[in-house]
């Protein structure tokens, strides 16, 4: 079984902390991404990584960076977390490239509370 | 912004069938449809996918439209762990070596026993 595994189940940080949300996954996936999720807008797209050192953005990069130093681990970064970044965060992972779509699979959540 | 419309809600009875509708009239040729569904407190999981085809799979079965601008999700027997947010999705080509999910509002199921 696909496992996407992430850092953290809770989190708890203080406005203007740096904040460091990981997430692995162990199918040799090409493409990974973080999303989050907050009640009524469902779930947003901050950034992606179709290969190591990779990335795009997604529709609200604004805040949060990433890094994705080995094909296994993509990390979100909130340089300084604010009170709007309470959210639940999810991570994901994908195979295949262009041309092919394929199953993506999803860690089970950090929920992050700035206060 | 998501290219999917759901009903927000739905319901069902256990052990009866449940049929999703998704709109998706701006589809385009080389969008495929997925589904996923999130349960309580879980992150999301594949449910089905298809293109063109009506497909079915262990968990449910997926019908097209011929002119593929909807879609249904067919759960042939609800049972009380259907009960989840179910999305509907266009998987689009990102144009960086990817195909993206967008996900829209999805609609809540909920399974009265």
């Amino acid at each position: 079984d696909v496992k996407v595994t992430q850092s953290s189940r809770y989190l708890v940080k203080r406005t203007g902390e740096k904040v460091f949300l990981e997430c692995v996954q162990d199918m040799d996936h090409e493409n990974m991404f973080w999303y989050r999720q907050d009640p009524g807008l469902g779930l947003r797209l901050i950034y992606f990584s179709y290969d190591v050192k990779m990335k795009e953005k997604g529709d609200i990069p604004e805040g949060y960076s990433v890094s994705r130093e080995k094909k296994e681990r993509f990390s979100l970064i909130l340089e300084s977390a604010s009170t709007n970044q309470t959210s639940m965060y999810l991570c994901a992972s994908r195979s295949g490239g262009a041309g092919f779509a394929d199953t993506q699979y999803f860690g089970p959540g950090t929920r992050l509370t700035v206060l | 912004d998501a290219k999917t419309t759901q009903p927000n809600s739905m319901e069902s009875n256990e052990e009866e069938p449940v049929h999703l509708p998704c709109n998706h009239s701006t589809i385009s040729g080389t969008d495929y449809i997925h589904w996923y569904r999130q349960l309580p407190s879980q992150g999301p999981e594949y449910v089905i996918h298809g293109l063109t085809s009506n497909v079915n799979n262990r968990m449910a079965s997926l019908a097209i439209a011929e002119d593929r601008k909807s879609s249904t999700l067919i759960l042939h027997r609800a049972t009380l762990r259907d009960a989840a947010v179910y999305y509907c999705i266009l998987d689009a080509y990102s144009g960086a070596g990817s195909y993206q999910l967008t996900f829209g509002k999805g609609t809540k199921l909920s399974v009265i026993p």
